[in-house]
């Protein structure tokens, strides 16, 4: 199965909102609404930042929201801080009784 | 808080079999409510689904890597094990282990740090 579809980086300025997309097809994010995001930070493990496509976990903080439309699912972070500085990574379910990564995000704040 | 750790040997011979183990504290494997999954993130890229299984030993496995991968639960020593067979560089990676709720929902939380795993003779 192939990696979902990310762009490799998106940069914005502090206070700016940015959006990553995660493209797959029909028979993994457009078929189910069971995509979640991650943060990754250098050397560190994937932290959860939304799941169920729009929902937050406790402790996230609501700068971050997800979306989707067809086969591609959004992450947006509004109000960019130096902290969101990472990398993204989105998953989907698959219809072949599995899990796809998306191919990850560098996230740059300007 | 639920953590999770993995353990196992840093360096593997080309052809030879993986072996990690995932080590549960904070709570237990034995839930009912979750699957215990592997993932990998070779250096430099991206991350891959390896498989996952519950306290029962129900397990599902990533269609590209079944045929060389097994994984088994402890529930005694809240622990849940990774093998993969035959392998070569392409199989180098950072080996994560993390919770997630049972397919088709898809997400993983939390996560263990991460274990490096080099292939090389």
């Amino acid at each position: 199965q192939s990696a979902l579809t990310q762009p490799v980086s998106v940069s914005g300025s502090p206070g700016q909102s940015i959006t990553i997309s995660c493209t797959g097809t029909s028979s993994d994010v457009g078929g189910y609404n069971y995509v979640s995001w991650y943060q990754q930070h250098p050397g560190k493990a994937p932290k959860l930042m939304i799941y169920d496509v729009t929902k937050r976990p406790s402790g996230v903080s609501n700068r971050f929201s997800g979306s989707k439309s067809g086969n591609t699912a959004s992450l947006t972070i509004s109000g960019l801080q130096a902290e969101d500085e990472a990398d993204y990574y989105c998953t989907s379910y698959t219809n072949k009784i599995s899990y796809v990564f998306g191919s990850g995000t560098k996230v740059t704040v300007l | 808080q639920l953590q999770l750790q993995e353990s196992g040997p840093g360096l593997v011979k080309p052809s030879e079999t993986l072996s990690l183990t995932c080590t549960v504290s904070g709570g237990s494997i034995s839930s009912s409510s979750y699957y215990w999954g592997w993932i990998r993130q070779p250096p430099e890229k991206g991350l891959e689904w390896i498989g996952s299984i519950n306290y029962s030993g129900s397990t599902y496995y990533n269609p590209s890597l079944k045929s060389r991968v097994t994984i088994s639960v402890d529930t005694s020593k809240n622990q849940f094990s990774l093998k993969l067979r035959s392998v070569t560089a392409a199989d180098t990676a950072v080996y994560h282990c993390a919770r997630h709720v049972p397919i088709p929902a898809a997400y993983f939380d939390p996560w263990g740090q991460g274990t490096l795993v080099t292939v090389s003779s």
